[in-house]
């Protein structure tokens, strides 16, 4: 079956360290997007994709990079890694051919910046 | 801009009863789409139901419905015979129409369902 992952599913890192949180998917899918999930915030847009070598800011794009090399992977780097990162991150991906509108999520990853 | 907003952070309900959890909107397009997400505590994101603007039928799955109105701007769930494992943070989204287009989510609210 399709699906998308990502990895770490926990993480812990010091400040000022750069990390990188992989996803993957097998869904075949153009659109990639990586969110944030924080307490009293919801789930926020961080950066975005809509095929190979295309990369959009979303809300909260400050000290988050992608690269999308490939229609399967969108690894979400923080540069230099701030307390303020402290969260769970999600990503996901839809179908482009289609218009239903549905995202299909990986299971997150928590990264925890001591 | 689209903005979500549900106005309930946290809810509880009897296992068996109904419960109705709120979400309005905000957007200027005219073809559009809605969801509601399930996160139960194993954090994995579920769809539960979509709703095509377009469409003045509301969405039923199962136990769940929407109220669709959309010259109001709402959209709530109504979850009937509310079962222990519906006990989750819901989450109300809105997607502009077309092929791309990223999910804009309200900020959720806690659902607890008491035996």
């Amino acid at each position: 079956d399709a699906e998308i992952t990502q990895s770490p599913r926990h993480k812990i890192t010091e400040t000022g360290r750069q990390v990188t949180l992989a996803c993957h998917q097998t869904w075949n899918h153009n659109n990639m997007f990586w969110y944030r999930q924080d307490l009293g915030h919801g789930l926020r847009l961080i950066h975005y994709s809509y095929g190979v070598h295309d990369t959009n800011k979303g809300e909260v794009s400050d000290g988050y990079s992608v690269s999308r090399s490939n229609t399967e992977d969108l690894p979400l780097t923080l540069e230099s890694a701030a307390s303020s990162q402290t969260s769970v991150y999600f990503c996901a991906s839809s179908e482009s051919r289609m218009t239903t509108g549905e995202l299909f999520f990986g299971e997150g990853s928590r990264l925890t910046v001591l | 801009a689209q903005t979500v907003t549900q106005s309930q952070p946290e809810m509880s309900v009897q296992e068996a009863e109904t419960v109705t959890l709120s979400c309005t909107y905000d957007t200027s397009e005219s073809n559009y789409y809605l969801f509601w997400y399930k996160q139960p505590p194993s954090r994995q994101m579920i769809l539960v139901i979509r709703q095509e603007a377009y469409k003045q039928q509301n969405a039923t799955e199962n136990r769940f419905s929407v109220n669709f109105q959309k010259a109001a701007k709402s959209f709530s769930l109504k979850i009937s015979d509310s079962q222990l494992g519906d006990t989750a943070m819901y989450f109300c989204a809105s997607r502009i129409g077309g092929s791309q287009g990223n999910l804009i989510f309200g900020k959720g609210t806690k659902l607890s369902v008491k035996p």
